[in-house]
């Protein structure tokens, strides 16, 4: 089945800088790919996703890559503020059972710093 | 608003109590599903609902059961609790098919005592 491996658990940056998270699956048939984001006691709440079909995805501060090839894709975050210190988490679909499941990533949990 | 609505939002039961934790939608979603969350980990699927089929994941124990009397409806029912069933409860919706989006509840905080 699917296998999503999430890097690096925890991430501590400065207000400004960049953050970026990275996520490997193992299913090359894989085309769906969101991100959540999770602040403490609060809901999982997806904040970009991507699908196979294309490259990158842009909305304001956050993006997302897609390297089909390598079987990776990642989380950009630009110009940080400390609101969006959270857990992050990838997922991408499940390969066992229905394609309406997915598998997450095991979290990393982001620090902006004032 | 269209939404994913959980109730309660913070539940305290015994040792061994049943326990019955809630999940309604608004958003005329085919897919439900359930999933644990403990601290510092991403959430654990323990079953879904593709309309009236049910999914259940291979490690769920049987402790754990699901009822879905309706599309809008969807039942957590913990027949044993135990110290270590103490988690978040989440609930999530999807369309299914080719839209696999899912959408969050704000989840129900379970202590066992």
């Amino acid at each position: 089945g699917e296998n999503v491996e999430q890097h690096p658990s925890t991430l501590s940056v400065q207000e400004g800088d960049s953050a970026v998270i990275k996520c490997t699956y193992s299913d090359s048939a894989s085309n769906y790919f969101p991100w959540y984001k999770q602040e403490l006691g609060k809901r999982p709440q997806l904040i970009i996703d991507i699908r196979s079909n294309v490259g990158e995805k842009k909305d304001q501060r956050i993006a997302v890559t897609l390297n089909k090839t390598a079987k990776h894709f990642s989380l950009h975050i630009t110009e940080t503020q400390p609101e969006d210190s959270a857990v992050y988490f990838c997922a991408a679909p499940s390969t066992q059972g229905g394609s309406e499941k997915l598998v997450f990533g095991k979290g990393t949990k982001l620090t902006v710093n004032p | 608003d269209a939404m994913v609505i959980q109730n309660p939002r913070y539940q305290v039961t015994q040792f061994g109590k049943p326990v019955t934790l809630s999940c309604s939608q608004t958003l005329n979603h085919n897919v439900m599903y359930w999933y644990q969350q403990k601290s510092s980990q991403a959430p654990k699927l323990l079953f879904h609902y593709y309309d009236k089929d049910f999914n259940n994941e291979a490690d769920t124990p049987d402790n754990f059961q699901s009822r879905r009397p309706n599309t809008s409806f969807c039942f957590l029912d913990i027949r044993s609790p135990g110290l270590g069933d103490a988690a978040m409860y989440l609930c999530a919706t999807s369309r299914g098919g080719s839209k696999r989006t899912q959408y969050f509840g704000p989840g129900t905080r379970l202590l066992v005592l």
